[in-house]
């Protein structure tokens, strides 16, 4: 089945500093991922959606600026929290669609996000 | 908005008893699919069973399967002879054309030996 990688699995930052999440599709390409932010005993909750080569698209009321992400390619894309503050801290988690399939998104083990 | 409703925050239920996870939703797309995915505590996300709207037959695989109500719009899940590596978060999820899901709020299910 299809499969998809995502590291660090665990990163402690300090505030201020910026950290980078990799989410990879190991053996299929995917035009579309997704980026979900998830707090502890509750639903994962969209923060954008990635198309390759063109610009994501955020939710509601997520920081275009504080997390950038890029879909640098079929198999590849980061998120990037800048200036990471506490509030940051939290899991995330990234998806990805494999065409033409039946809309079902394959999940990432997802990253957990200390910021100190 | 378009949502997606679990009614049973948590449940539990005895080691090889049946329980039933409640989903309604809410669409106006003719055709969409629907998803059951669980969390375990290791948070990995598992798709557990998924069904087309334009399918009249209830999914199955293996002790789990839906009664997929269309009309009512209503989706829940059966798990026979529930297994303690049942144990984890319940998720109902509607999907509809290439696009972003709709994820509900999530079972909490613990299964008691």
């Amino acid at each position: 089945g299809a499969v998809v990688s995502q590291h660090p699995s665990w990163v402690i930052c300090k505030s201020g500093t910026s950290v980078k999440i990799e989410c990879r599709s190991l053996d299929f390409q995917a035009t579309t991922m997704f980026w979900y932010r998830q707090f502890p005993k509750q639903s994962l909750m969209l923060m954008a959606t990635s198309n390759e080569g063109s610009k994501a698209t955020y939710e509601q009321g997520v920081e275009k600026d504080k997390f950038l992400i890029n879909h640098a390619s079929l198999t590849l894309s980061t998120l990037t929290v800048t200036s990471a503050h506490p509030e940051d801290s939290s899991f995330y988690i990234c998806s990805a669609l494999d065409p033409p399939g039946p809309y079902e998104q394959y999940f990432g083990p997802g990253t957990r996000l200390t910021v100190t | 908005a378009q949502t997606v409703t679990q009614s049973q925050p948590e449940m539990s239920v005895q080691e090889a008893e049946t329980v039933t996870l409640s989903c309604t939703y809410d669409t106006s797309e003719n055709n969409y699919y629907l998803f059951w995915y669980k969390q375990p505590p290791s948070r990995q996300m598992i798709l557990v069973i998924r069904q087309e709207a334009y399918k009249q037959q209830n999914a199955t695989e293996n002790r789990f399967s839906v009664n997929f109500q269309k009309a009512a719009k209503s989706f829940s899940l059966k798990i026979s002879d529930s297994q303690l590596g049942d144990t984890a978060m319940y998720f109902c999820v509607r999907g509809a054309s290439y696009d972003k899901v709709i994820f509900g709020p999530g079972t909490s299910l613990s299964v008691i030996p």
